[in-house]
């Protein structure tokens, strides 16, 4: 089991551009998660999906933050445009049973200049 | 200007001695919870996971404590070793939610 697969691992871009984080979760998980994680805030979550649908995206910061999840075994999150604030660490994490925890993946750090 | 970033409680243990995490969570409707490792530069990583129903809960060198009374949470890591340095999270879920809420988190640094 390769576990969950983040990529890019690094990504440096510059102020307005888009940004599109890559996920590919456990196979055979049926729950997918997003977080950032910064010094100021923590870990958070962002959105989640379940069985590839959004359920809860009350943590996604504004209009410039979109997820999909096409299927069973991707989802990307795209900013656009982005801003330094923007600056993070973004985990993607996945699950089957929602009664058990989630296996993170290693995230992408995002730098945005 | 510098940024101010959440002050994180640090906590220094000599090799092979025992340490204890503390955590303090926020909601009396939470049934679910979970201490999870992160390493530097490295994903959170699932230690031990504990339910409302239990008090105590022991792992291979680990122990998660739960007080439902004063809402507390404990780690206890017996005989601790260098690969234990890391930055520990409680997280808690409430009945009928996916959701994790993660605690602010604690640095562990074993001094050889």
């Amino acid at each position: 089991d390769a576990g969950v697969i983040q990529s890019p691992r690094h990504e440096v871009t510059e102020m307005g551009q888009e940004v599109t984080l890559r996920c590919k979760p456990i196979s055979g998980h049926n729950s997918l998660f997003w977080y950032r994680q910064t010094m100021m805030r923590g870990l958070e979550l962002l959105i989640y999906f379940n069985n590839n649908v959004p359920i809860d995206d009350s943590g996604m910061p504004e209009d410039r933050f979109s997820a999909k999840m096409p299927n069973a075994s991707f989802s990307t999150l795209k900013i656009q445009p982005s801003e330094p604030r923007d600056s993070a660490v973004y985990f993607c994490a996945s699950s089957f049973d929602s009664s058990r925890g989630y296996t993170f993946g290693s995230g992408t750090r995002l730098t945005v200049v | 200007g510098e940024s101010v970033g959440l002050h994180l409680p640090t906590l220094s243990v000599q090799e092979g001695d025992n340490s204890i995490i503390n955590c303090a969570y926020s909601n009396s409707a939470s049934d679910y919870f979970i201490w999870y490792k992160q390493e530097s530069g490295k994903g959170p990583q699932f230690i031990i996971d504990i339910r409302s129903n239990m008090d105590k809960r022991q792992g291979q060198r680990v122990t998660v404590l739960l007080n439902k009374t004063v809402k507390h949470l404990s780690l206890q890591i017996a005989a601790t070793q260098p690969g234990d340095s890391a930055v520990y999270f409680c997280a808690e879920r409430y009945f009928g939610n996916e959701k994790l809420t993660f605690g602010t988190g604690t640095r562990l640094t074993i001094i050889p």
